[in-house]
């Protein structure tokens, strides 16, 4: 059953520093999405991209934040200068219609 | 923003009995649902989805009722077994946007005690 993988499984960085987070949604799924579950907190949505375009970004998602599919397959989320409060799981989701969205497994970042 | 509400923490039931999860929202404009579960360390699992145009869906074990005058919905397992044990998140929706941004609630803790 074709399924989202996320890579790595877990990132450490120190603060300031830029990180990659990097997803390979299901082939033929078009909606992508990235969400972060802090430690002890609900799953918060962050952007959904659509058409080579974010769609929706939440308050969250600010200029440190960007997002790219640059290969027709895999589907990035940057942060170019990672603070404390950045810690948290990251999802990665894809959808065929918008409606069903599948994650992957998460990408545990810790932010020291 | 407490858009979508699980205000149970937690859920112990014996394996065979019906699990009842529930879920409260206040955004009227919410038209889609899921359920998702989610074992530690992994990812959230799609379970089951229902449209507001809908009142029950049923998927094998699993049935997901939406009462939308009371903002309300509920996931049923039955019959609970020890591998259903794991926390469930329900998840709305407002369709209209085009967006599928979903809001999540925190999640209830099901145990289920063989």
């Amino acid at each position: 059953e074709p399924e989202v993988t996320q890579t790595p499984s877990h990132q450490v960085t120190q603060m300031g520093q830029e990180v990659i987070l990097r997803c390979v949604p299901i082939s033929n799924h078009l909606y992508f999405y990235w969400y972060r579950q802090i430690l002890g907190q609900k799953v918060e949505f962050l952007v959904s991209f659509y058409n080579n375009e974010i769609s929706e970004k939440s308050e969250i998602f600010d200029d440190q934040f960007s997002v790219e599919r640059p290969d027709g397959s895999n589907f990035t989320l940057k942060i170019r200068s990672t603070k404390l409060e950045d810690s948290a799981m990251y999802f990665c989701a894809s959808s065929v219609s918008g409606y069903e969205q599948y994650f992957g497994p998460g990408t545990r970042l810790t932010v020291t | 923003d407490q858009q979508v509400k699980q205000n149970s923490p937690s859920l112990s039931v014996q394996e065979g009995r019906i699990s009842i999860l529930n879920c409260d929202y206040t955004n009227s404009m919410f038209d889609y649902f899921l359920w998702y579960k989610k074992y530690p360390a992994e990812g959230p699992t799609f379970l089951i989805s229902i449209s507001s145009i809908k009142d029950k869906n049923e998927d094998g074990r699993f049935t997901v009722f939406l009462n939308k005058s009371a903002k309300h919905l509920s996931l049923h397992i039955v019959p609970s077994q020890p591998g259903d044990s794991a926390v469930y998140f329900c998840a709305a929706t407002e369709s209209n946007s085009g967006t599928y941004k979903y809001i999540f609630g925190t999640g209830t803790r099901l145990k289920v005690l063989a």
